[in-house]
């Protein structure tokens, strides 16, 4: 089942902070974020794993509660280059389920 | 380090055809997943080869069969081709944690398949 993404679409002035939910029915291994700008591929930002071990960018910071089955994704001090869809990705038995996404838009 | 590349960036094919999308990995990764992307959706899991085999599939129909070379490089084919089909096809590349979970994952910059 797809993980489910709060806010579905945000918009943002420079500098502002913002959080982007992932809430999963099923007990997860990991939970991934990824960006895709309009036309592109997704970029990897940050993958965190059940045991506590992250992986990622350094401006980019979330958390992942295993007994919730749910991830946040903190965006801080927001820049124009922060635009984009956000997907988190959930993994089960190895595969990752994809999330509807949650459109960011940073205006100046 | 050269990232993931596919080929062709786009296609068109008409309904019924057939169709080959190709993949070569990250230098040094030996996972390869396939992805289908609506306009407007997120990436929906096809399928995962690692060691030549299909490793796990989502929920997309026989019509939808790949294949992995000993260099990694993979292939997607779509028989029978419908409508539906039209979408973004991602190729994501990876080095298996040894049943530990999916590591990184890096996309491909897509095929963009249009059927009519």
């Amino acid at each position: 089942q797809q993980p489910v993404q709060s806010p579905q679409a945000v918009i943002l002035r420079e500098g502002e902070d913002a959080v982007i939910n992932c809430s999963s029915s099923k007990a997860l291994y990991s939970v991934h974020w990824y960006r895709q700008k309009h036309g592109e591929a997704p970029v990897f930002l940050m993958i965190l794993l059940k045991g506590g071990e992250q992986k990622g960018h350094e401006k980019i910071s979330a958390s992942f509660n295993e007994k919730k089955q749910q991830s946040s994704l903190y965006l801080t001090a927001s820049q124009l280059s922060y635009s984009g869809t956000y997907f988190c990705g959930t993994e089960s038995n190895e595969k990752l389920t994809f999330g509807t996404g949650t459109r960011l838009t940073i205006i100046p | 380090d050269a990232g993931v590349t596919q080929s062709p960036t786009h296609l068109i094919k008409t309904r019924g055809q057939q169709v080959t999308l190709r993949c070569s990995p990250k230098s040094g990764h030996d996972t390869v997943s396939w992805y289908q992307q609506a306009l407007g959706q997120g990436p929906q899991f096809i399928f995962q080869y690692y060691e030549e085999e299909e490793r796990q599939r989502g929920n997309f129909p026989d019509r939808f069969s790949g294949h992995q070379f000993p260099n990694y490089s993979s292939e997607l084919n779509v028989n029978a081709l419908l409508l539906g089909d039209s979408a973004l096809y991602l190729c994501a590349s990876s080095l298996r944690r040894g049943g530990l979970g999916t590591d990184t994952q890096y996309f491909g910059p897509g095929t963009r398949l249009t059927v009519l």
